[in-house]
């Protein structure tokens, strides 16, 4: 079965960090590349970061370049999201997802939330 | 970075009945246009890709078509399990986007 699990989330205050990470089964993990895409409360979906399956092509949205940094480790079959400088703004579900040949997503975790505040 | 514009925001439809959704790309994508299907409390679920290729397992009912700068998603005789919210996503440059999301209720 094809399994993507979220993890690292919680409740943290603005200015500090949080690791995300993503456990991924069931496929040949590096031959996909994988991002992270997030959901702020009651709101639409937000492309965050990419990933090429070998980390030689990474990608930002403008709204966390600078903030965030992607990772991935093949040998683990997992996906990273390190966050720094956390603002409210950051408060989401932040799911990770895998794309093939061509950057639509599929499939999808089930998201971990993230939720900033003093 | 590409725009997705999505309309309407809201579309109340009866069981039944044809559901037609759009989506609008601010500068051209090619075909390089996804929709997802997201139900609460729910993760995003592919439906189709290629602006008009089916996802694995998706009812037929599911149809989507456009190239360029505009997209429709028409789901042909709504199903109780079809109402939730529909996205559209360009993967033809990064970043990639969203639109912001049609509901589709009942009526």
């Amino acid at each position: 079965e094809v399994q993507l699990v979220e993890s690292g989330g919680g409740l943290v205050q603005p200015g500090r960090s949080l690791r995300l990470s993503c456990a991924a089964s069931g496929f040949t993990f590096d031959d996909y590349a994988m991002h992270w895409v997030r959901q702020a409360p009651g709101k639409g979906l937000e492309w965050v970061s990419g990933i090429s399956w070998n980390s030689g092509s990474i990608g930002y949205a403008d709204s966390v370049k600078g903030r965030f940094t992607i990772s991935r480790d093949n040998a683990k079959n997992s996906l990273y999201l390190q966050m720094n400088s956390l603002r409210a703004e950051d408060t989401a579900l932040y799911y990770c997802a895998a794309t093939t040949k061509q950057d639509w997503f599929d499939p999808w975790g089930q998201g971990t939330l993230v939720t900033v505040s003093s | 970075e590409i725009v997705m514009t999505q309309s309407p925001a809201t579309l109340s439809v009866s069981p039944g009945e044809r559901a037609t959704l759009s989506c609008r790309a601010s500068q051209s994508v090619s075909s390089n246009l996804a929709w997802y299907q997201q139900k609460p409390g729910q993760a995003p679920r592919l439906l189709i890709y290629g602006a008009s290729t089916r996802a694995t397992g998706i009812p037929a009912r599911f149809s989507g078509s456009g190239s360029g700068t505009e997209f429709t998603l028409t789901i042909s005789s709504l199903q109780s399990e079809d109402f939730a919210v529909y996205y559209c996503q360009q993967y033809n440059n990064w970043p990639l986007t969203f639109g912001q999301g049609t509901k589709v209720e009942i009526k």
